[in-house]
């Protein structure tokens, strides 16, 4: 089946500081999502972007179909910010929505 | 904003009992899921339902688990005999008009057994 990989795998942030996630695919994809997991286990949907940028407030992703990537950037981060942020694919070859181990983010005061 | 409902959000059940996980799709999407994630672990698909009947299924979807759409709104997951390996986070998500359209999911259901 498709692989998804995600970098890093935890990511410590002072409030403020900026990051990106990066997440990495094997194969053609026809969906590409990303999700924060907030500290209550709930998954947020975040972006839905198969290809091209899209902003919503301080999160931005873009994601680079032919070269199977896609990023999700963290501007002027916030504690609110923190916990799990999760990349997920569909393929047909696949059939089914593909979760990748996630990054684990943590912003401090 | 349309939301999927997923009830109860937490459910603490002994060994060997049945459970029931119920969620309440959009009201206009076709497609449905339930994927688990094991504390800690990766979100892991456990079956997709379209037209009131299984279209796939993981390995992990095995005698123990069978899914219903028992009216116009809800779609539930039952969990026979449970074990002790079967606590998670059970979400439910549903696709509109296509399966690789957006997914919606719901704030999940924490089953605890004990």
């Amino acid at each position: 089946g498709i692989q998804v990989e995600q970098s890093p795998p935890d990511l410590i942030l002072q409030e403020g500081a900026n990051s990106t996630l990066r997440c990495n695919f094997s194969d053609s994809v026809n969906n590409l999502q990303w999700f924060h997991q907030n500290p209550w286990g709930q998954l947020i949907n975040l972006f839905y972007i198969p290809s091209g940028t899209k902003q919503n407030g301080r999160l931005s992703a873009t994601t680079v179909a032919t070269e199977r990537y896609s990023l999700l950037y963290i501007s002027s981060s916030q504690t609110t910010d923190s916990g799990v942020y999760f990349c997920a694919v569909w393929a047909d070859s696949w059939g089914k929505l593909q979760f990748g181990a996630g990054t684990q983010v943590v912003v401090t005061p | 904003e349309p939301e999927v409902t997923q009830t109860p959000s937490h459910q603490v059940t002994q060994m060997g009992q049945e459970v029931i996980l119920r969620c309440v799709p959009i009201s206009n999407h076709l497609y449905f899921y339930w994927y688990r994630q094991i504390l800690g672990q990766k979100v892991e698909f456990l079956v997709s339902f379209y037209n009131n009947e299984i279209s796939e299924k993981s390995e992990i979807f095995d005698d123990q688990f069978s899914v219903e759409r028992p009216d116009g709104s809800n779609f539930t997951l039952k969990i026979r005999s449970t074990k002790l390996e079967d606590s998670a986070m059970y979400f439910c998500a549903s696709t509109s008009w296509n399966m690789n359209t957006e997914a919606f999911f719901g704030q999940g259901t924490r089953l605890t057994v004990v």
